[in-house]
């Protein structure tokens, strides 16, 4: 049974990077799409973007300029960068591997807490 | 965007009865090859979130035949037929239709 499961620090600093991985289990990333979503706390879904094990991203407007997501197959990982964060980057941070249509296997979460 | 709306936002359900959960949409979410871009998924604490329903009305692998969804144009239904206690979490509906993929505000169903 696949599983995936976020790691990154769990605390960054304003106007700094947050970085997250995925790491993918049981298996492959070979011909999927590997989702980030977050939820702020008290509040509903955001869908952050995906990326194709081709390479290929698409990225939620409201956070395009700042937002990276890249795969490495080799290592049955993707990763997320968001840059400049602030506040209102507090979230938790899920991954999901599906089609672009439907993120249907998902991790548990990582919460990213953005304070000085 | 498509904007989601869902109703209602906390649902007390009976262990044993059958619970039910609206998804609007802003505008249809008819593909044109026919099928509804519409999933539910189910968030519970401590949990992956659960992959229930995908296109509009098929059951994700492993997911109990009490959990049905329907639906088609902008209005989409998630229906449990005989609740049990561990079904209790917060419900979201999201469209695939269009990017950004976005979700309704959530659904918290808990028991009486």
């Amino acid at each position: 049974q696949v599983q995936l499961q976020e790691s990154g620090p769990g605390l960054v600093k304003p106007s700094e990077t947050l970085s997250l991985t995925c790491t993918v289990s049981g298996g492959s990333t070979g011909n999927y799409h590997f989702t980030w979503i977050r939820q702020p706390p008290g509040k509903g879904l955001e869908w952050i973007g995906y990326i194709h094990s081709s390479g290929s991203t698409n990225y939620n407007p409201s956070l395009k300029s700042r937002v990276t997501i890249s795969v490495d197959t080799s290592k049955n990982q993707f990763s997320l960068k968001l840059n400049s964060v602030t506040a209102a980057d507090t979230a938790m941070y899920y991954c999901a591997r599906g089609t672009y249509y439907d993120p249907k296997n998902w991790g548990q979460g990582t919460l990213v807490t953005v304070s000085s | 965007d498509i904007v989601m709306t869902q109703s209602p936002l906390s649902l007390p359900v009976t262990p044993g009865e059958p619970a039910s959960i609206s998804c609007r949409s802003s505008q249809s979410l008819l593909h044109s090859n026919g099928y509804y871009y519409l999933n539910w998924y189910l968030l519970q604490p401590g949990k992956p979130p659960q992959f229930l329903i995908y296109l509009g009305s098929n059951r994700a692998s492993g997911v109990p035949d009490r959990f049905s969804g329907s639906g088609s144009g902008t209005d989409f239904t998630l229906k449990i037929s005989r609740v049990e206690a561990e079904d209790v979490g917060v419900y979201y509906c999201m469209q695939a239709l269009q990017t950004p993929l976005t979700f309704g505000g959530g659904t918290k169903v808990e028991i009486k």
